[in-house]
């Protein structure tokens, strides 16, 4: 689904290190989230956003923050990386009228060494 | 919180047979069970879905039953095919949330 892309796809990146995942749509959506996969955990909630300037936590927020810059843009941050901050990140979208299903971009995968 | 818990972890059957993964969850509020499926290398897509108001949903070869009162709810995939092969999530949520707690994910694999 080209609607919801992803930068970068892949980082590898230091302990100690900030870095920024973007996360941009063209979809129109105004719900955006962040999830990280974590192989035999599923998919995580890290922040969510409901419109621009409404940001909430989700079940893992420690370590990370996020900006809502625009309604078709959403990044995520990890402050100071650190390893187990190590998986595959997803930003998904989804409508105020479809509310319910959530559209994922091709997902970052990060390596924190 | 919403708690799911998705079972088996892992799923390996011979294609053309039949496969089941099914889901439980704890908040009896919730009233939206998505499925999604995620191939290989890919990101996860909406399959199926069932609202708390409706028992069953069939799209082809695949289905969805629900038991509200003892809270789980479960995938049927019929006629196996090898294209079926990937990692499977439920989801839960309930309107007022509007946050989808997934379950861990099941690995299917399809035998040729």
């Amino acid at each position: 689904d080209a609607d919801v892309t992803q930068t970068p796809r892949n980082r590898i990146t230091k302990t100690g290190k900030r870095i920024m995942l973007e996360c941009s749509q063209t979809k129109g959506h105004d719900r955006m989230y962040w999830y990280r996969q974590d192989p035999g955990l599923g998919l995580r909630l890290i922040y969510y956003s409901f419109d621009v300037k409404d940001i909430n936590k989700g079940e893992i927020s420690d370590g990370y923050s996020v900006s809502r810059q625009a309604q078709a843009k959403f990044s995520l941050s990890l402050e100071s990386a650190i390893p187990n901050q190590t998986a595959l990140y997803f930003c998904a979208t989804s409508d105020r009228q479809g509310r319910e299903t959530q559209y994922f971009g091709p997902g970052t995968r990060l390596l924190v060494l | 919180g919403e708690n799911v818990e998705q079972h088996p972890s892992t799923l390996s059957v011979q294609e053309g047979d039949s496969a089941v993964i099914k889901c439980t969850y704890s908040d009896s509020a919730s009233n939206y069970f998505p499925w999604y499926k995620q191939e290989l290398g890919k990101r996860p897509q909406l399959i199926i879905d069932i609202r708390s108001n409706v028992g069953e949903k069939k799209d082809q070869r695949i289905a969805v039953t629900l038991n509200k009162t003892a809270k789980h709810f479960s995938l049927h995939i019929t006629e196996t095919q090898p294209e079926d092969s990937a990692v499977y999530f439920c989801a839960v949520t309930n309107f007022g949330n509007e946050k989808l707690t997934f379950g861990t994910g099941t690995r299917l694999t399809i035998i040729p």
